[in-house]
């Protein structure tokens, strides 16, 4: 079956811009889970989705990003102002009831 | 506070060799476990999970991971290494919410190079 897909593979941008990094979930799938990964280091914790409700935002490193699921099954992060050190790989996760999580391709985020 | 370790962030072995991935762990509550492998520009795929059953977990592939509370360890190990197994890898661990998981802590990761 259609794993997790997150759109765009690839994205550049400029510094001071504002993206939007997609995930699709497992069919099904309630909980949904983004990390970063910096290059050299392991996925670090963004934020949980339990449904449409955010259940920890605890990893967001500051108030420029934010992201939402609005239906419960599509993601949407988004950031705003981009900084060079928001550069790495965006990882999504998705879990049936809080089970095992599997992981999408990810988005590679490279702000000039 | 929940963390990794991974010891070696490079490791190299010949074909056929014995593979150990060695991970310790930190955690004030039984925690639940995971090894994962991420192959050049691809996603994470789960290998294998500790959950509070069997202290010796069967995962993909071949590996294999025990438990030893004692020790705060999870490592990983394949008796015979292919080519196909180079790749990095991460452990990762998460407290157990009865019987659901939050989120992951990962390892910086340790990269497995198989010579021929």
């Amino acid at each position: 079956g259609a794993g997790v897909s997150q759109t765009p593979s690839n994205k550049v941008t400029e510094k001071g811009k504002y993206v939007e990094l997609r995930c699709d979930p497992i069919s099904g799938h309630t909980a949904l889970y983004w990390y970063r990964q910096s290059l050299g280091q392991g996925p670090e914790f963004l934020i949980y989705f339990q449904g449409t409700g955010a259940a920890d935002d605890s990893g967001l490193p500051n108030d420029r990003f934010f992201a939402v699921r609005p239906e419960g099954s599509v993601s949407t992060l988004k950031i705003q102002r981009t900084e060079r050190g928001d550069s790495a790989v965006y990882l999504c996760a998705s879990s049936l009831n809080g089970n095992t999580q599997y992981f999408g391709p990810g988005t590679r985020l490279t702000v000039l | 506070a929940q963390s990794v370790t991974q010891l070696g962030s490079h490791v190299s072995v010949s074909e056929g060799a014995l593979v150990l991935l060695r991970c310790n762990y930190s955690s004030s509550v039984p925690p639940y476990l995971f090894w994962y492998v991420q192959y050049p520009n691809q996603g994470l795929q789960l290998l294998l999970k500790y959950t509070s059953a069997a202290t010796l977990v069967k995962g993909i592939n071949g590996f294999e991971a025990e438990f030893k509370k004692s020790e705060t360890s999870f490592h990983l190990t394949k008796p015979s290494a292919h080519m196909s197994d180079a790749a990095e890898y991460f452990c990762a661990v998460t407290l157990n919410y009865g019987g659901s998981q939050g989120n992951l802590i990962f390892g910086k990761g340790t990269k497995l190079s198989v010579k021929p």
